[in-house]
């Protein structure tokens, strides 16, 4: 069964809305959690990195004051896209890690994406 | 030079054929590679992991790694429409995960 939860699927709203997406870990505690950005027909691409009790680490040309993201919890993080625009109209996924101390092979699990629509 | 490459396809094999998928990467210091299989609006799934050299089976899928050449590939065997999907190669370095562009694979009935 699924191992991360990625709240809402989808949403569609108007330019200069603010959009906040949640991802869970389910029956395990994640202390550092990945969001990613998929534009169409394209591959995935790592936006920051979210960790538990302190600041996220942005990539590279990802602003960090457009995409907030919070780790308040062992369990919680989310990624609020601020005043969003058409531009931002993406599908968004985030992921984790079950095992904080595990091997270095072990895969990322994915959360199922938030289809994001700014009109 | 991107770091994960791969062929944009689209692949088309038939029904019962086997498909090849292969992806190259640039850093050496990979520690290991995956494959995810990824539908249409979907995210991804996880197919298979390696990261020693050779060949690994699981089921109808084989991945193949060679890290010498920093060549990774996938074959699945006795293709099923099912497996129509894109295909998306993953490198793993420290903790993050660089993915390649996906393949697009058609298998046709």
């Amino acid at each position: 069964g699924a191992v991360v939860s990625q709240h809402p699927s989808r949403v569609i709203c108007k330019s200069g809305t603010s959009v906040k997406i949640e991802c869970r870990s389910l029956d395990f505690q994640a202390t550092t959690m990945f969001w990613y950005r998929q534009f169409p027909k394209k591959s995935l691409m790592l936006m920051a990195t979210s960790n538990e009790g302190s600041k996220a680490t942005y990539e590279q040309g990802v602003e960090k004051d457009k995409f907030l993201i919070n780790h308040a919890s062992l369990t919680l993080s989310t990624l609020t896209v601020t005043s969003a625009h058409p531009e931002d109209s993406s599908f968004y996924i985030c992921s984790a890690y079950k095992n904080r101390a595990g091997p270095s092979n072990q895969p990322q699990h994915f959360g199922d994406g938030t289809r994001l629509s700014i009109l | 030079q991107k770091e994960v490459e791969q062929n944009s396809g689209p692949l088309s094999v038939p029904e019962g054929a086997i498909a090849s998928l292969n992806c190259t990467y640039s850093d050496r210091g990979s520690q290991s590679f995956f494959w995810y299989r990824q539908y249409s609006g979907k995210s991804p799934e996880l197919i298979m992991f390696i990261y020693s050299n050779g060949d690994k089976e699981d089921g109808r899928f084989t991945a193949q790694l060679n890290k010498a050449s920093q060549y990774v590939s996938l074959l699945i065997r006795d293709s099923q429409p099912s497996d129509s999907a894109t295909y998306l190669c993953a490198v793993k370095v420290g903790r993050q995960l660089t993915f390649g562009s996906g393949t697009q694979l058609t298998v046709l009935p």
